[in-house]
C-alpha cells in the first residue's frame, strides 16, 4: 500500500516564479523525508532531506517544510529555472526500518519559459 | 569520480526466464540497494546489502534475490520471469547503511518481459 502520496502527477509554472510541489504520508512512523529529482534517463538525485524535529530545512533555492501533524510536506522551489523540469519525487524513512525509502509516484514539473 | 553504474541499460526477456542485473557502486561505498520502478508509480525497495550481508528485504517474492561481493559491487537476480517484472530496476549505493546516509542512484536497466 501506497505510505507516500503526491496527488498531483503534474506541475507547470512559469520562469521565475514558485514551484511548490506537495506530499502526504499516512506512516506516522515515518521521521526523515527527502526529496529526488529526476531527469529521464537518468537515476533519481538527491535534492534535499528534512528530519521530523524540524519543521523547516532550505538548501538555496529549495526549501522543505514538514508539518507532521498533517502529515505533509511540501518542497518550494523559488525562484523555478528551465533545468528544474524533471519529476520530483518524494521519500520517507522511518528509524526502526531506516534501510530502506518509501516513495510517492512522482510530480512532472514543467517550467515554461 | 564515476558515480553508480548499472548493466546492461536495456534487456528483453520472455516469460519464465531468469534475468540478472547488475550493480557497481560508487567508490568506496559499502551499501547498495534495489529498487523497482513500475511506470507510471515511484521506486519500490526491494533489498539492502551492507558489507555483504543482507540488511533488509521489501515486499517481494522469493523469486527475486540478490547478493553483494567482495569489492561491493551487487547483483540482482529474478527467476521464472512474469509480464509483472517489466519495470525500471534502480541500485543505489551509499557510505553507510542509513537512510540518512544520501543515496546515489544509477541509471537504472529498464527490463522488459515478453
Amino acid at each position: 500500500d501506497q505510505q507516500v502520496k503526491q496527488n498531483s502527477p503534474s506541475l507547470s509554472v512559469q520562469e521565475g516564479r514558485i514551484s511548490i510541489l506537495n506530499c502526504d504520508y499516512t506512516n506516522s512512523m515515518f521521521d526523515y523525508f527527502l526529496w529526488y529529482k529526476k531527469y529521464p534517463a537518468e537515476g533519481p538525485t538527491f535534492l534535499i532531506s528534512i528530519s521530523s524535529i524540524k519543521d523547516k530545512n532550505e538548501d538555496g533555492r529549495f526549501t522543505v517544510f514538514l508539518n507532521k501533524s498533517a502529515k505533509h510536506l511540501s518542497l518550494h522551489i523559488v525562484p523555478s529555472q528551465p533545468g528544474d523540469s524533471a519529476v520530483y519525487f518524494c521519500a520517507a524513512s522511518e528509524f526502526s526500518n531506516d534501510y530502506k525509502l518509501s516513495f510517492g509516484a512522482g510530480t512532472t514539473v514543467t517550467v515554461r519559459a | 569520480d564515476a558515480g553508480v553504474t548499472q548493466s546492461p541499460t536495456h534487456l528483453i526477456k520472455t516469460r519464465g526466464q531468469h534475468v540478472t542485473l547488475r550493480c557497481s557502486p560508487i567508490s568506496g561505498h559499502k551499501s547498495v540497494s534495489w529498487y523497482q520502478q513500475v511506470l507510471g508509480q515511484g521506486p519500490q525497495f526491494i533489498f539492502q546489502y551492507y558489507e555483504k550481508e543482507e540488511r533488509g528485504r521489501g515486499n517481494f517474492p522469493d523469486r527475486f534475490s540478490a547478493r553483494q561481493f567482495p569489492n561491493y559491487s551487487s547483483e540482482l537476480n529474478v527467476n521464472a520471469l512474469l509480464l509483472g517484472d517489466s519495470a525500471l530496476y534502480l541500485c543505489a549505493s551509499s557510505g553507510g547503511s542509513s537512510s540518512t546516509d544520501t543515496q546515489y542512484f544509477g541509471p537504472g536497466t529498464r527490463l522488459t518481459v515478453l
